[in-house]
């Protein structure tokens, strides 16, 4: 099955820096999320981004998505310490399912 | 407060027993769906279920089986645990499209840290 892939793969960051990660997939898309895992803990969803949408922002989190290179990207500004997590792509392709990615574990030291 | 539930945090079993992970809902979602998670594998869908009584397998449904009996309840059955399943399991739920809702957003459950000696 298609699945998303983010790079890179872990990213160690000052606090009160951006942290910016991206995620390729593989064939048409109804929409693409971005999802956050604290250490051993469920995921939760952050953000979701239409097909038709290029850009779209939600508090310090910024998501654009490429339909024609099949890419998006993650941009969490002025990272605080509670940032530190796994950030996961997911890609709806329109049955119900979710492909999602490896994840992308994110340090952000205080 | 919209929750998925799970019936353990932690596991552990030993090699050949049967295992039952429960998961619930309280947001009268139509679908549910098991993954496991590895290092370095990310999630992967074991079984999915659109509706009561219904169950599509994911993609990796060996050693596996699911039951939804009740719309808020889907359990995920190891008929014989192996060591090769030891992993993190998650549950997540999510609205039908059908119900003309847009969003799949999924919401996931605390997850089981699952232990097979």
């Amino acid at each position: 099955s298609q699945q998303g892939e983010e790079d890179p793969q872990a990213l160690s960051i000052q606090e009160g820096e951006n942290a910016t990660m991206n995620c390729s997939y593989k064939t048409s898309i109804n929409n693409l999320q971005w999802y956050r895992q604290n250490s051993g803990r469920g995921l939760v969803h952050l953000i979701l981004i239409r097909s038709n949408e290029r850009e779209k922002h939600s508090g310090r989190l910024r998501v654009t998505l490429d339909t024609s290179k099949k890419s998006s990207s993650l941009l969490i500004t002025a990272s605080r310490a509670a940032d530190t997590a796994s950030y996961f792509c997911a890609t709806d392709y329109g049955n119900n399912r979710l492909a999602f990615g490896k994840g992308n574990q994110v340090v952000v030291i205080p | 407060d919209v929750k998925v539930t799970q019936s353990s945090r932690y596991l552990v079993k030993r090699t050949g027993e049967k295992v039952f992970l429960e998961c619930v809902q309280d947001m009268d979602h139509e679908n549910m769906f098991w993954y496991r998670q590895d290092p370095g594998l990310g999630l992967r869908l074991i079984y999915f279920s659109y509706d009561v009584k219904m169950k599509e397998k994911g993609d990796i449904p060996e050693g596996y089986s699911v039951s939804r009996e009740k719309k808020e309840r889907f359990s995920l059955i190891l008929e014989s645990a192996s060591t090769n399943q030891t992993s993190m399991y998650l549950c997540a739920s999510s609205p039908s499209s059908g119900r003309g809702r847009k969003r799949n957003e999924q919401f996931f459950g605390p997850g089981t840290r699952l232990t097979v000696l």
